[in-house]
């Protein structure tokens, strides 16, 4: 079975730029997850999708944060425009619910705000 | 809030070491409990769950039992190798919503 696919791994951009990352949750998966990791941190949600419905984006900050899942299957998270503190590692994850509720993580994109 | 604590590292280990790595944990439900582990440039995978009190969770030679009591999930492992070398998060979840992570604890585990 196929893991949780993110791209980019990696993304290096200046400030006020746009930018955004994909994942691909495992199939039969549907609940998807965004996380970001600070470093030295542990992750924290940004929002959570059961299939194509957000029900929790509570700590999104949704000034300059973006997401989509559209046809309940592949997400994007937006940042637009980005700031330095932004800098961190996203991570998308998927689950079974509520069958399972363990959830599989992919590498992460790693992003860089210059 | 919920919230996770897990005691700071790096921990620095020989190898066949016994590893215990501390964790605590608040929560105003009933949360179920688990460890992650991130190996270096890999993402975040399931160590080990238990989803009620005095569960125990055992996976690739790593242990933890859930206490209510103490409001604990500490990890251990009776004899690590260098391949253990790696962050280790805590972390629960209450009604499957969402995980809340402790800060991560880096093992090192030298030959």
């Amino acid at each position: 079975e196929a893991g949780v696919v993110q791209s980019p791994r990696y993304k290096i951009i200046e400030k006020k730029q746009p930018v955004a990352f994909w994942c691909n949750p495992i199939s039969g998966h549907n609940t998807l997850y965004w996380y970001r990791q600070n470093l030295g941190q542990g992750p924290e949600l940004l929002i959570r999708y059961e299939n194509e419905e957000a029900v929790d984006d509570s700590q999104l900050p949704k000034d300059r944060f973006s997401a989509e899942r559209l046809k309940g299957v592949d997400s994007t998270l937006k940042i637009q425009p980005a700031e330095l503190g932004d800098s961190a590692v996203y991570l998308c994850a998927s689950s079974r619910r509520p069958v399972e509720e363990t959830q599989y993580f992919g590498p992460g994109t790693r992003l860089l705000v210059l | 809030g919920d919230s996770v604590t897990q005691m700071e590292g790096p921990v620095t280990l020989s190898e066949e070491a016994f590893l215990t790595i501390n964790c605590t944990y608040t929560a105003t439900g009933y949360p179920s409990l688990f460890w992650y582990v991130q190996y270096p440039g890999e993402g975040l995978q399931l160590l080990l769950k238990a989803t009620k009190a005095d569960d125990k969770g055992s996976n690739k030679g790593f242990e933890a039992t859930y206490r209510k009591e103490t409001t604990s999930f500490h990890l251990e492992k009776g004899s690590v190798q260098v391949s253990d070398s790696a962050v280790y998060f805590c972390a629960l979840s209450i009604n499957t919503d969402k995980l809340i992570f402790g800060t991560g604890t880096r093992l090192q585990v030298f030959p």
